[in-house]
């Protein structure tokens, strides 16, 4: 089945680093995909849509200078977390929807998230 | 706008009973259905799915059917196993390709 591959799955740094998460479609294609933020204990919450060849699209309040996001192929975003400081210790997941028809019917592949903490 | 309303947990059940986890959902369109699982330290995994009033999802003993007139989609397992634990979320999805996430629901099934 499709498979979505997000790296690195645990990541442990200092204040002030920039840490970049990637998201993969191993075996489709994917023009959009999906980053979440998910608090322990809580639901995930969109952070914003990525879009092959274009820019992000990012939900209110989130911070596009602070969550950079990139998607130069089919197969690949990455999202950048700058500058990071303890409140972006988070669980970040990706996902992805295969194009290859169905349309909203097509359920999204999610990564196994990346454990991002920050000291 | 769009929402998925699940029962809060934590939910804990003995070896063998039976599960259900409500989940209702206010759509403006004719939204698809999911459930998805969250093992512990994992990523989110498709359980089952419905993209249709009266279409009944299935998956590993559990069952969950897409109820319009009530806008409902309840997951069910007759008899879990203490694997089952885990948390469920409930989603939705409409045209246009965004998701809509319950608020997950945490089982604990305990031999």
């Amino acid at each position: 089945g499709a498979v979505v591959s997000q790296h690195p799955s645990r990541v442990i740094c200092k204040s002030g680093t920039s840490v970049k998460i990637e998201c993969r479609s191993l075996d489709f294609q994917a023009t959009t995909m999906f980053w979440y933020r998910q608090f322990p204990k809580q639901s995930l919450m969109l952070m914003a849509t990525s879009n092959e060849g274009s820019k992000a699209t990012y939900e209110q309040g989130v911070e596009k200078d602070k969550f950079l996001i990139n998607h130069a192929s089919l197969t690949l975003s990455t999202l950048t977390v700058t500058s990071a400081h303890p409140e972006d210790s988070s669980f970040y997941i990706c996902s992805a929807r295969d194009q290859g028809g169905g349309g909203s019917n097509q359920p999204q592949h999610f990564g196994d998230g990346t454990r991002l903490s920050i000291l | 706008g769009n929402s998925v309303t699940q029962m809060e947990g934590p939910v804990t059940l003995s070896e063998e009973a039976f599960l259900t986890i409500n989940c209702t959902y206010t759509a403006t369109g004719y939204p698809s259905l999911f459930w998805y699982v969250q093992y512990p330290g994992e990523g989110l995994q498709l359980l089952l799915k419905a993209t249709k009033a009266d279409d009944k999802g299935s998956n590993k003993g559990f069952e969950a059917t897409y109820r319009k007139e009530t806008t409902s989609f309840h997951l069910e397992k007759g008899s879990v196993q203490v694997s089952d634990s885990a948390v469920y979320f409930c989603a939705l999805s409409e045209p246009g390709n965004q998701f809509y996430f319950g608020t997950g629901t945490s089982l604990t099934v305990i031999p």
